[in-house]
């Protein structure tokens, strides 16, 4: 059974670090990865999607990477800032997973100014 | 803006009241799915839909009971609704194809808590 991790379970840094958030997952066959971010109380805002034959992806400070020989993904945060506090989550469809969403627990990031 | 629109936003609701979650996508996706997510817990899937008049029930085993009798609507009910039930329950959809290249859009939630 396909099982998501995700280390830190929470991170507070002050503003203008660079971040790094980890996401494994024990199987690696998997069609594609995808990262969201959620604000308290809220949806899910879609981040960046990777699929199964891509090694990274990129949008404005964020960058996720997939590596699914190490069943690891990383999601890259360049110049923290407070609006990036939010809760992220990694979630990923399995081969033959009928398009279903696995979920890991989210790491909650908090940047303070 | 092709969307997924889910209503009410919050619902404070009476023990043993029948409810019923809406949940609509303008954005012609054949797959949507019901999440449920305790505060600060993963995700789980109770309910999911290939397309119109299917239905499967998710991971999770929930009481509630969806249908799909048209492609753009997706609602949960619950016939009688009890304090377990108190939760956030989110919807989503994504388009045609397995893994597909735009993956999920999901709704902004329904926060139920039952009295």
């Amino acid at each position: 059974k396909q099982e998501v991790t995700q280390i830190p379970a929470a991170l507070s840094v002050p503003e203008g670090e660079n971040l790094v958030l980890n996401c494994s997952f024990t199987d690696s066959a998997i069609y594609n990865l995808q990262w969201f971010r959620q604000d308290p109380g809220k949806g899910l805002t879609s981040l960046l999607l990777i699929q199964s034959s891509q090694r990274e992806q990129t949008s404005g400070r964020l960058n996720a990477s997939l590596d699914k020989s190490s069943g690891r993904s990383t999601l890259y945060i360049a110049a923290s800032q407070p609006g990036d506090s939010a809760t992220y989550l990694c979630a990923l469809i399995p081969s033959g997973g009928y398009n279903k969403l696995i979920f890991g627990a989210g790491t909650r990031l908090a940047v303070h100014p | 803006e092709a969307d997924i629109y889910q209503t009410p936003r919050y619902l404070v609701i009476g023990t043993g009241k029948k409810i019923t979650l809406e949940c609509s996508q303008t954005m012609g996706h054949d797959k949507m799915y019901w999440y449920q997510q305790d505060p600060g817990m993963e995700l789980h899937l109770i309910h999911y839909s290939y397309g119109v008049n299917s239905t499967e029930k998710g991971d999770l085993s929930s009481e509630s009971t969806v249908s799909r009798i048209r492609t753009e609507h997706f609602p949960l009910t619950l016939e009688s609704a009890r304090p377990s039930h108190t939760s956030q329950y989110l919807c989503a959809s994504s388009p045609p194809g397995q893994g597909s290249l735009r993956g999920y859009t999901f709704g902004s939630g329904t926060r139920l808590t039952v009295v």
